[in-house]
């Protein structure tokens, strides 16, 4: 049962427009909200993380909003760059250090 | 500061072997966390310590897996017998409480394969 769900297992953006990679939970403790990304042959790197107290949080190119009535966030990247390729996981807790991850979606950015 | 360390990268095994997947966590770090990618299921929570006593293993998928963390700076993760449906990518994380609400630190992970 995949309470953490990323329903695109790959995206292709162009060079400087905006990617958004979409995340759905389905528990509602839920509370926070992370998202990681993953080059090959390396572990995740943490990017940018939202509480649900807040709507919107961002950080240089990347904003991650939250819209907690649909059980949904998602990641914009603007403006794209190739170095953005990778694969996003989004990630859930509820309320202490246990994180579920999704299944992880692969952007393709295209010089 | 050394990130999160985990040994071997790579591995290969026969089917029935024991393995045994090595990790040192950060220093200071007081989570271990141990999860398996696969490409179905994402990235898997295994088993969680805190301050070396675990905390929730609900994730190991069978008794074939067991996981401990003698001291602080160290945590294995076995599978005995190893059996071909087992392989994956296994990362250790580490986290320390209050620094960077649930963020964790990933190890560079183990690239099991099973024949």
């Amino acid at each position: 049962d995949q309470q953490v769900k990323q329903n695109s297992p790959s995206l292709s953006v162009q060079e400087g427009r905006i990617s958004i990679l979409n995340c759905d939970y389905t528990n509602s403790m839920f509370d926070y909200f992370l998202w990681y990304k993953k080059y090959p042959a390396e572990g995740p790197t943490f990017l940018i993380s939202i509480s649900s107290i807040k709507d919107k949080n961002e950080d240089g190119r990347f904003t991650v909003f939250l819209n907690k009535s649909a059980k949904h966030l998602s990641l914009h990247i603007v403006p794209s760059q190739p170095g953005d390729s990778a694969v996003y996981f989004c990630a859930a807790s509820a309320g202490n250090e246990k994180l579920t991850f999704g299944t992880g979606t692969r952007l393709t950015i295209i010089p | 500061d050394a990130g999160v360390i985990q040994s071997p990268r790579h591995e290969v095994t026969e089917m029935g072997q024991e393995v045994t997947l090595r990790c040192k966590p950060i220093s200071g770090h007081d989570y271990l966390f141990w999860y398996r990618q696969t490409m179905m299921r994402g990235l898997e929570l295994l088993i969680y310590f805190n301050n070396n006593v675990p905390i929730d293993d609900s994730g190991m998928p069978e008794d074939r897996f067991s996981a401990k963390m003698p001291n602080a700076s160290f945590s294995t993760l076995k599978i005995q017998p190893s059996e071909p449906r087992d392989s994956a990518v296994y990362f250790c994380a580490s986290s320390r409480r209050g620094q960077g609400l649930y963020e964790q630190y990933f190890g560079p992970g183990t690239r099991l394969t099973v024949t």
